[in-house]
């Protein structure tokens, strides 16, 4: 079975913390991603990649960054984290050819900020 | 990033009933799919489309790709307490690459005993 997991379920940080969200997959797939999702917006993409080494920004990237050393893990970095950083995080990964458009996610870890 | 219009944004029914719930887009889509998410958890995918008129089943789900390529509707029939949730369209275009899947805002379905 496909498995996306993260590292943490719920997390609880302070302002001005950096905060390290981890995302791993076991389906070598080429594609990971990083969202958000906040009631009456959705799910809102923050970055992706499509390759080790390599990213890309989503449409709000703004205060994050990634990195993607390995193939299954992609990390998402809030260098400072903010009160409006508080929401679900969501980890996807997909693979390539027509099934590229089949993201499966991991269960989220659901950061607060204080 | 574009948003599709998805619609009911809740739907309060009785179990044993038939929901319809669907998606439009300005754009054209490759692909159309179908997710749900429980609370606290991420979607999950339920079905996905690739053809224009396609029809395709999971189960008491039921979901189609509409012909114009801008829209698709998803059908779960005899709903039961388990399909408490929020179902989620998507939409994927190839030339849009890594990035192209569109999200709705979801549809939460909610179940009165």
């Amino acid at each position: 079975d496909v498995k996306v997991t993260q590292s943490s379920r719920y997390l609880v940080k302070r302002t001005g913390e950096k905060v390290f969200l981890e995302c791993v997959q076991d389906m070598d797939h080429e594609n990971m991603f990083w969202y958000r999702q906040d009631p009456g917006l959705g799910l809102r993409l923050i970055y992706f990649s499509y390759d080790v080494k390599m990213k890309e920004k989503g449409d709000i990237p703004e205060g994050y960054s990634v990195s993607r050393e390995k193939k299954e893990r992609f990390s998402l970095i809030l260098e400072s984290a903010s009160t409006n950083q508080t929401s679900m995080y969501l980890c996807a990964s997909t693979g390539g050819g027509r099934a590229r458009g089949e993201q499966f996610f991991g269960p989220g870890t659901r950061l607060t900020v204080l | 990033g574009q948003q599709l219009n998805q619609s009911p944004q809740s739907m309060f029914i009785q179990e044993g009933e038939d929901v319809s719930m669907n998606c439009t887009s300005s754009s054209i889509f490759n692909t159309w799919l179908w997710y749900k998410q429980d609370p606290g958890e991420g979607p999950v995918l339920l079905i996905a489309l690739y053809k224009a008129g396609e029809l395709t089943s999971n189960g008491r789900l039921t979901a189609q790709f509409g012909i114009t390529r801008k829209d698709s509707f998803l059908n779960i029939s005899a709903s039961i307490p388990s399909d408490v949730g929020i179902y989620f369209c998507a939409g994927w275009d190839s030339g849009g690459g890594a990035d192209g899947l569109t999200f709705g805002k979801g549809t939460h379905l909610i179940i009165q005993p």
